[in-house]
């Protein structure tokens, strides 16, 4: 699986757009670009994924270049319930399966201060 | 519908002794994955069961061990305790193992090994 990073930490203000960066210069033909929150003492949940240019959702925005070497996690206007871990995993084919086998790096500590 | 539930949500005990977590999974979910997550390690892949059997195991010493009931349920058992064994252990469960966007974590159970 390829491997991921990510800043160790960002800090932001309540209103602000914050964009997290993961470098993937591995990243594999049928990879595709998961992102994950977690807040402490709880389990990651998953934010958005994608593979190519850009996915959107009601929570998040995903861009991801054309060499898809990088993908950039877009949080707009966060509060202060935004403040967690940000985890990008790359890895397999969603529609074959991972056997559970999810790769976390160290991921984004974001702190967003009122 | 109902998540992931694990139980018990805190432990503690003693080095040498074992103990057993277990993890209801979401209806419906045939796969449960378990991680084990330390600050020095971060998230940790442990092993995946799928349909009662064991699909995928991660780099663990042969004390963690783990097995799947015929209504999904799953437990993970770790013997003889080390105070390395202190963690956040997590459980995922996913429709049919696939990866990434498909699992869903629970909130965790804190082992502490004193």
């Amino acid at each position: 699986l390829a491997k991921t990073t990510q800043p160790i930490s960002m800090d932001s203000y309540e209103g602000q757009e914050v964009n997290i960066t993961c470098s993937h210069n591995n990243i594999a033909t049928n990879d595709y670009i998961t992102w994950y929150q977690q807040f402490p003492s709880q389990g990651p949940r998953f934010i958005i994924q994608g593979y190519k240019t850009k996915v959107t959702n009601e929570v998040a925005s995903l861009f991801i270049p054309a060499d898809r070497k990088s993908s950039t996690l877009s949080l707009p206007r966060v509060s202060l319930s935004d403040t967690a871990v940000y985890y990008c995993l790359v890895g397999g084919d969603p529609r074959e399966g991972s056997q559970g086998n999810l790769i976390f790096g160290k991921g984004t500590k974001l702190s967003v201060k009122p | 519908k109902a998540g992931v539930t694990q139980t018990p949500r805190y432990l503690i005990k003693t080095r040498g002794q074992q103990v057993t977590l277990s993890c209801s999974p979401i209806s419906g979910h045939r796969s449960v994955s378990w991680y084990q997550q330390t600050p020095g390690q971060g998230l940790q892949f442990l092993f995946e069961y799928f349909s009662e059997t064991q699909r995928n195991k991660g780099n663990f010493p042969g004390r963690f061990s783990g097995r799947q009931f015929s209504n999904s349920r799953s437990e993970m058992n770790v013997s003889t305790l080390e105070l390395g064994d202190s963690a956040l252990y997590l459980c995922a469960s996913s429709l049919e193992g696939r990866a990434y966007y498909g699992y869903t974590f629970g909130s965790g159970t804190r082992l502490t090994v004193v």
